[in-house]
């Protein structure tokens, strides 16, 4: 597609629920990221994908939260006995290729999936 | 561990004043910065990435200038507009951290008509 899709928008669950939150990248970008980002705060890394290999989930917060990237393209988030502290806004980015010294790596971020655990 | 910070938090002007936003980061080595806009309930749109080696980069009215060595940035904003109104975020990658980013809280831009 034409830029980073994410879905739903908008999730409100119930303490406890799991959830599930998708990511289409841009088509034929390698490296895949997803991030956190709280009420006035600036995101926060979760984890970090180069085609299907999850190479860097360092910053997931517990073991509660998953990802996986089964295909290379398509990833999905998980979170499981979802906690009040889990609401933020969940962003997926990607990039053609990671950077380092030898790419630019600009990031392309999706709109965000808007959770709330009540 | 890199902490990045963004100066001022808010900041309201008229229609027309030339700004300037700043960051700052402490540590050194990183491959580069990147500086985004966020809308209310919208994700990230990348604006302007400042490899190390580079000084600079202009695109349109946005300027973003880079000193690796003192950990700052800066993004400039000619002829300011509302419609450039929104949240302005700066982010690093750094060379120890693999591609991770870390990003300021971000400084809310306010242009009156």
């Amino acid at each position: 597609g034409a830029g980073v899709s994410q879905s739903p928008r908008y999730k409100v669950a119930k303490r406890g629920q799991d959830v599930a939150l998708r990511c289409d990248p841009i088509s034929g970008h390698v490296s895949l990221f997803w991030y956190q980002q709280a009420l006035g705060q600036g995101p926060e890394f979760l984890t970090y994908f180069q085609n299907e290999a999850q190479l860097d989930k360092s910053g997931l917060p517990s073991d509660r939260f998953f990802a996986e990237r089964p295909e290379g393209s398509v990833s999905t988030l998980k979170i499981q006995r979802t906690q009040q502290e889990d609401s933020a806004v969940y962003l997926c980015a990607s990039s053609v290729i990671a950077g380092g010294p030898l790419g630019s790596g600009e990031l392309f971020f999706g709109e965000g999936s808007r959770l709330t655990v009540l | 561990k890199q902490e990045v910070t963004q100066i001022p938090a808010a900041l309201s002007v008229p229609e027309g004043e030339n700004l300037v936003l700043n960051c700052s980061f402490t540590d050194s080595a990183i491959y580069n910065l990147q500086w985004f806009r966020q809308d209310p309930g919208k994700g990230l749109t990348s604006l302007l990435l400042i490899q190390s080696s580079q000084r600079e980069q202009t695109s349109g009215r946005l300027n973003a200038s880079l000193d690796k060595s003192s950990g700052r940035s800066t993004l400039y904003i000619a002829a300011s507009q509302p419609g450039d109104s929104a949240t302005y975020l700066c982010a690093v990658r750094e060379e120890t951290s693999g591609s991770r980013l870390t990003f300021g809280e971000g400084t809310q831009l306010t242009v009156n008509p």
